[in-house]
């Protein structure tokens, strides 16, 4: 029972590095979203997808690509890391946005 | 600007004492509204989802209710166990970039409780 699978758990990057978050769920769901959580602040929409094909940008998502080829996954890329991008980074997966998210465990990501 | 706004940002319990707690979220074009709960060094995971004005719902000791003409929910906790610790986090779809299929989140409130 995999729920949603985020990888890798940790990573440090060099500034101007380029990476890829990796996100997969199993439940069929059609709503995906990758999120930032910062200290002090609540969790903050990068990018959201209502389904395979479609993505859309949510509060924050200049320096980051997402791509839904499949239902089952959604990766995040960093295209050139910055100290700014310095952050815990989860992805969820729900039916709906009105219905309850799955998290993953999280990536905790540092950019020196 | 549109917002969802919990409080208290924390809070100490006593053990074994009752506690409640308030997230605030746009009262127009209302959809849902979801309650998190997540433990340090977790992920968040879900306690309810209501989407019916008076809806209330209840897990164990937690509960919740909704007023989505005022625009709040509050989350309550009976006889608060060390378990209990975590953040509770509220979170509710629009927001202000004219979108209903984003997920605005609280800044949660920090529970802690004291044996």
């Amino acid at each position: 029972n995999a729920g949603v699978t985020q990888t890798p758990k940790f990573q440090v990057l060099k500034t101007g590095q380029s990476m890829t978050l990796q996100c997969a769920q199993d439940m069929n769901h059609e709503y995906m979203s990758w999120y930032r959580q910062d200290p002090g602040m609540g969790l903050r929409l990068i990018h959201y997808s209502v389904g395979a094909g479609i993505t859309d940008q949510g509060e924050v998502p200049n320096g980051y690509n997402v791509s839904r080829s499949t239902t089952e996954d959604f990766p995040l890329r960093l295209l050139s890391a910055a100290p700014s991008q310095t952050s815990v980074y989860f992805c969820a997966s729900s039916k709906t946005v009105n219905t309850e998210a799955f998290f993953g465990q999280g990536t905790r990501l540092t950019v020196v | 600007i549109l917002n969802v706004e919990q409080s208290p940002q924390s809070l100490h319990v006593q053990e074994g004492d009752s506690t409640n707690f308030t997230c605030s979220f746009p009262s127009s074009n209302f959809y849902a509204l979801h309650w998190y709960r997540w433990e340090t060094a977790k992920s968040p995971e879900a306690l309810f989802v209501m989407t019916l004005n008076g809806d209330e719902k209840k897990k164990g000791r937690i509960s919740a209710t909704l007023n989505t003409k005022e625009g709040y929910s509050y989350l309550y906790i009976k006889g608060s166990q060390p378990e209990d610790s975590a953040t509770y986090l509220c979170a509710s779809p629009g927001g202000n970039w004219g979108s209903n299929y984003q997920l605005i989140w609280g800044a949660g409130t920090k529970l802690i409780i004291k044996p």
